[in-house]
């Protein structure tokens, strides 16, 4: 992947709606693609991951993203946020020629309003 | 199990001054890198050991070092800190390439 890009710097959403978080990539070739999650003052932890077969993954935390080939994209979504869910969320990508290196996008803050 | 750990949590440091970051995982994982993060830039990759006995470059390896010890341990090494390498760092393994990453809480280094 040449480059990921996640499209909101922040996105402030009140408590129990829902949320969407963008990612975009662009590459030519076959991905893997990841969302990574980000506490306060912690490293990052696995949200969720597509590696091959259905387009809608379900991860950790009632989170789940799909995989649009045609969009090259992978966009996070949750039906209803909890203020535990206040933090900074990583989409990566990597190919699979390129030494399964990730490209990391910029990160997106999730800010929950009671 | 505590995963990856990293050592020291805080740092300060003046320019020009060296110090090592230390990097332990428990899991047996083949694969260790070191990131940094800095606001608005996401992670970049400075150094990655695909296995133990190897270490390649990532996206910004200028002005550090890295030692894959043993299959454990994965350390980088800031020869002469600059302002400019003002960062949280953190370390990472995964079984290999392609799975998932396992983060150590980060070292904050500061240099002035």
């Amino acid at each position: 992947a040449q480059s990921v890009t996640q499209l909101d710097s922040q996105v402030p959403v009140f408590e129990e709606a829902p949320v969407e978080l963008r990612c975009n990539y662009s590459s030519s070739v076959s991905v893997y693609l990841f969302w990574y999650v980000q506490y306060p003052n912690q490293g990052l932890q696995l949200l969720l991951k597509y590696l091959s077969g259905s387009t809608l993954v379900k991860g950790i935390n009632g989170f789940e993203a799909e995989f649009n080939k045609s969009q090259t994209s992978f966009h996070l979504r949750k039906p209803s946020v909890h203020i535990s869910d206040t933090a900074e969320y990583f989409c990566a990508v990597s190919e699979a020629d390129s030494n399964y290196q990730l490209i990391w996008g910029a990160g997106t803050k999730l800010i929950i309003k009671p | 199990n505590a995963g990856v750990t990293q050592t020291p949590k805080f740092q300060v440091l003046k320019t020009g001054q060296s110090m090592t970051l230390q990097c332990a995982q428990d899991m047996n994982h083949n694969s260790m890198y070191w990131y940094r993060q800095d606001p608005g830039m996401g992670l970049r990759l400075i150094y990655y050991s695909a296995s133990e006995g190897t270490t390649d470059k990532g996206e910004v390896p200028n002005g550090y070092n890295v030692s894959r010890l043993n299959k454990r341990e994965f350390s980088l090494r800031l020869e002469s800190a600059a302002p400019s390498q003002t960062s949280v760092y953190f370390c990472a393994s995964s079984e290999f390439g392609s799975t998932p990453l396992h983060f150590g809480n980060g070292t904050r280094l500061t240099v002035t």
